[in-house]
Order: structure tokens, then C-alpha cells, then sequence
């Protein structure tokens, strides 16, 4: 099946930095990738929807200033959180669409530990 | 607003039983659900999914049920292992041209052997 990965698997920073997060495609060419945070014990809640080529577009209340998505190419998106801060520490997993699978289809990543201290 | 949400955040079940976990969604323009398992310190990982122009669909132990007249979803896992204890989530798509999912809240999966 199709693999998406994350790197890094986990990340601690100290408040006021950026972290970067990347999701790659390994063995398909996603046109559309997604970004989710998660926080303990709860849901998966969709920040974003990154299209290739294109700027991305931000759920209600995900501030597009502190979370900068790109998606430059078709295998690759990247998460930066600016500035971070200790209310940002989450689980972060990307997914990815493909277009040559079923419409909705989507392929998870394995996640991000991302501890702002 | 509306929503993916299920009714029993923990279930409990001896190894060997079989399991439903139980997923209510309030749009009715959703048209695609998913099962995902999602493993502590994982990401989610595809178990069945199931269109709105059906109502049960089989996998390999795993047979997805929805009831469109009620608005539910349903997740039967049958002689239930150890490894299948995890969070178990449905998602919806709903037909607005996007392919984001929308998550429930999810049930923890308890197998006792």
C-alpha cells in the first residue's frame, strides 16, 4: 500500500522557536495532502489542506501566520509552527491523497511528537 | 454544529468476542465513511470503509454496517485479539468537493485475555 512518512517522529523545542515538520509520499505522487493535530486523548482535527502548487487552505481558528504549510512538490508538504509555544505541544500526522486511488482515499503518516518547553 | 460522534468512549471485551463500536453522524450529505485503528504514539490506520450507496460491506474479521435512515455507523470486529485493542475512529467525507475527513471522538478498545 502506499507510505507516507514524517520526519521528525518527535521534536522538543523551547518556546519561541520554529519547528519544521515534513510528510513525504514514498511511492506515489499526492496531489493533496492534509495536516491534522491531535491532541491527548482526544480526536483528529483537520488544520489544513495543502494542494501542490498552491497555497493552502486553513480550517476555522488555525492561524495560517503560525502554522505555515507548503507543499512544493508532489511528495513532499511541510508544517512549520513559528514561534512556538507550550499550548502547541501535540501530535501533529499529515496524510496523503492520491489521485490514481479511490476519490477519498487518504494514507496517514506515522506522527509527529512535537513538546514546546 | 455538525458532527461525527460516538456513543461509548471505552469498550471492554474478552478475547475471542466480538466487538461493535458504534459511530453517529448528524450530515447527511456525508457520501464515504472510514474505520481507522490508531495505536498509542501512531497514526491512524485504515481498517474498512463503506459509501453511502451501501449498507454493510465485510473485510477480513471486520464488517462495517450503516444505517443511513438513522444517521449510524457501526464497526463489528469478530473473535476479537490483543492486537486489536486501540482507539478506534470513523471519519466522514461529506460531499463538498474536498477530500478532508471529518473525525469522531473516538472508542478505546479493551481486549481482555
Amino acid at each position: 500500500g502506499a507510505v507516507v512518512s514524517q520526519h521528525p517522529s518527535w521534536v522538543i523545542c523551547k518556546s519561541g522557536t520554529s519547528v519544521k515538520i515534513e510528510c513525504r509520499s514514498l511511492d506515489f505522487q499526492a496531489t493533496t495532502m492534509f495536516w491534522y493535530r491531535q491532541f491527548p486523548k482526544q480526536s483528529l482535527m483537520l488544520m489544513a489542506t495543502s494542494n501542490e502548487g498552491s497555497k493552502a487552505t486553513y480550517e476555522q481558528g488555525v492561524e495560517k501566520d503560525k502554522f505555515l504549510i507548503n507543499h512544493a512538490s508532489l511528495t513532499l508538504s511541510t508544517l512549520t509552527v513559528t514561534s512556538a509555544h507550550p499550548e502547541d505541544s501535540s501530535f501533529y500526522i499529515c496524510s496523503a491523497s492520491s489521485p490514481s486511488g479511490i476519490s477519498y482515499e487518504q494514507y496517514f503518516g506515522p506522527g509527529t511528537r512535537l513538546t514546546v518547553t | 454544529g455538525e458532527s461525527v460522534g460516538l456513543h461509548l468512549p471505552t469498550l471492554s471485551v474478552q478475547e475471542g468476542d466480538n466487538s461493535i463500536i458504534n459511530c453517529a453522524y448528524s450530515n447527511s450529505a456525508s457520501d464515504y465513511f472510514i474505520w481507522y485503528k490508531q495505536e498509542s504514539g501512531k497514526g491512524p490506520q485504515f481498517i474498512i470503509d463503506i459509501r453511502s450507496n451501501m449498507d454493510k460491506r465485510q473485510g477480513q474479521r471486520v464488517t462495517v454496517l450503516l444505517n443511513k435512515t438513522v444517521k449510524h455507523l457501526s464497526l463489528q470486529i469478530a473473535a476479537t485479539q490483543p492486537g486489536d485493542s486501540a482507539v478506534y475512529f470513523c471519519a466522514e467525507n461529506r460531499r463538498t468537493g474536498r477530500r478532508a475527513l471529518t473525525f469522531g471522538s473516538g472508542t478505546r478498545l479493551q481486549v481482555q485475555p
